[in-house]
């Protein structure tokens, strides 16, 4: 229940082109859906995140797509670069506590 | 503004040894979690602290896992009689709103634990 599923595990893109990352989950209690980007040797940092009130969120080249009743929800980077090759890991939480639940995660590698 | 530090960045320990591994949280943020990254388990989380109230350690996977919270700020996270499986990323991060909006956690840099 407390599940977050992510795929695909590994994703090339050639420069320019659009990197989709797509993560489901089961838990309808979930109500913050953020997206960390990680680089080897550091912590994830925060890229960007969304709330279930709305379907999509855009912050320069990164956009949420979120799809409540599939319970589904995907980070869409647009003109990959190089310098974006590093893990994306979806998360997601609920209630006061605000832990997070983690997916699997996905390497992202941008080809020049 | 200074973000999460973790210290020791890495840390090498004998099996049956016992480590603590030290946070420091965003100035003012209330908040604090503790999560574990491995191989075989990913991103989980251990353990987390708000303000003056008792720690939620629904997360911590075995009784030989502590952690402590003084002042409000610095946290400890103590592993006892370490074994190779603990062998891990330990990180931590902070949130100046864990229950209200935003939401957001910063996490440190993390300290990698190796049990040889």
């Amino acid at each position: 229940q407390q599940q977050v599923k992510q795929s695909p595990q590994s994703l090339i893109v050639q420069k320019g082109g659009i990197s989709i990352i797509n993560c489901a989950y089961e838990n309808t209690a979930f109500d913050y859906f953020p997206w960390y980007q990680q680089f080897p040797g550091k912590g994830p940092a925060l890229l960007i995140a969304i709330r279930p009130d709305v379907s999509e969120k855009k912050e320069g080249r990164f956009t949420i797509s979120f799809n409540k009743s599939a319970k589904q929800f995907s980070l869409h980077i647009m003109d990959s670069q190089p310098g974006d090759s590093a893990t994306y890991f979806c998360a997601a939480s609920s209630g006061g506590r605000r832990a997070l639940t983690f997916g699997s995660g996905t390497r992202l590698q941008v080809q020049p | 503004g200074a973000g999460v530090s973790q210290s020791p960045s890495n840390k090498v320990t004998e099996k049956g040894k016992d480590v603590e591994l030290r946070c420091d949280p965003i100035s003012g943020h209330t908040a604090l979690y503790w999560y574990r990254q491995s191989l075989g388990q990913g991103l989980e989380f251990l353990i987390y602290f708000q303000g003056n109230s008792a720690p939620d350690k629904s997360g911590l996977p075995s009784d030989r896992f502590s952690a402590e919270r003084t002042g409000g700020s610095v946290s400890t996270l103590t592993i006892q009689r370490t074994q190779q499986e603990d062998s891990a990323v330990y990180l931590c991060a902070s949130s100046s709103s864990p229950d209200s909006l935003p939401y957001e956690q910063y996490f440190g840099p993390g300290t990698r634990l190796t049990v040889t």
